[in-house]
């Protein structure tokens, strides 16, 4: 059982507010990823990190910036919310393993909205 | 570069009946291919990933997809639905970089 969580699960904020979505995992997975996905709509993949220390941009540009201090740990932080940023914010880990699957595992997700 | 497709946005089906949705990919290289299932409100959910040898590949909840290669296809299937396999459903391609790319979704609805 994968065990990924995300906080808060709803957040409702004003325009220009900095705000910093959480995701913590206790698998030790190395691999982190955050992807953005708006209703309806597909996965797109904002950040990731393959480590401690270690974050790139993904293939969605975005405002938002993640740090990756700890390995269980990889926040995302919006600097100064707009309503643009209204959406699903998913995190998911995968670890790193030669020959594993690249199976990745989601936390339930945080729906921003910006108003 | 890696693409998906799903090609069918939303799929109405009737309880017990058979369902498939269709997914297809292009990729130039090597690729592993998953499904997942998303619930109202919730995160995406393991169905079913093929990496290499049998193309026939089952997962959780009854549901099966087989891998052909020559089609560049990755369908998915279940021979009698439940009304609470009504979610959205995602093919995703991964590559040795380890990155998913996901397809656009198809919600499946099961009608009593």
């Amino acid at each position: 059982e994968a065990d990924i969580y995300q906080t808060p699960r709803y957040l409702v904020i004003g325009t220009g507010k900095k705000i910093t979505l959480e995701c913590s995992q206790t698998m030790g997975h190395d691999k982190m990823y955050w992807y953005q996905q708006d209703p309806g709509m597909e996965l797109h993949l904002i950040h990731y990190s393959y480590g401690v220390n270690s974050t790139e941009k993904g293939d969605l540009s975005s405002e938002s910036t993640v740090s990756r201090i700890r390995t269980e740990h990889f926040p995302l932080t919006l600097e100064s919310a707009r309503p643009s940023h209204t959406s699903q914010y998913l995190c998911a880990s995968s670890p790193r393993l030669a020959g594993e699957s690249y199976e990745q595992y989601f936390g339930p997700g945080t729906r921003l909205t910006v108003t | 570069a890696q693409s998906v497709t799903q090609l069918d946005s939303q799929v109405p089906v009737f309880e017990e009946a058979p369902v498939e949705l269709r997914c297809n990919y292009s990729s130039s290289v090597s690729v592993y291919l998953f499904w997942y299932v998303q619930y109202p409100n919730q995160g995406l959910q393991l169905l079913l990933k093929y990496l290499s040898g049998s193309t026939l590949v089952k997962g959780i909840n009854g549901f099966e997809a087989e891998f052909n290669k020559s089609q560049t296809s990755f369908h998915l299937r279940k021979p009698s639905v439940h009304i609470s396999d009504t979610a959205e459903y995602f093919c995703a391609v991964c590559t040795s970089y380890g990155k998913l790319t996901f397809g656009q979704g198809t919600i499946l609805t099961v009608h009593p």
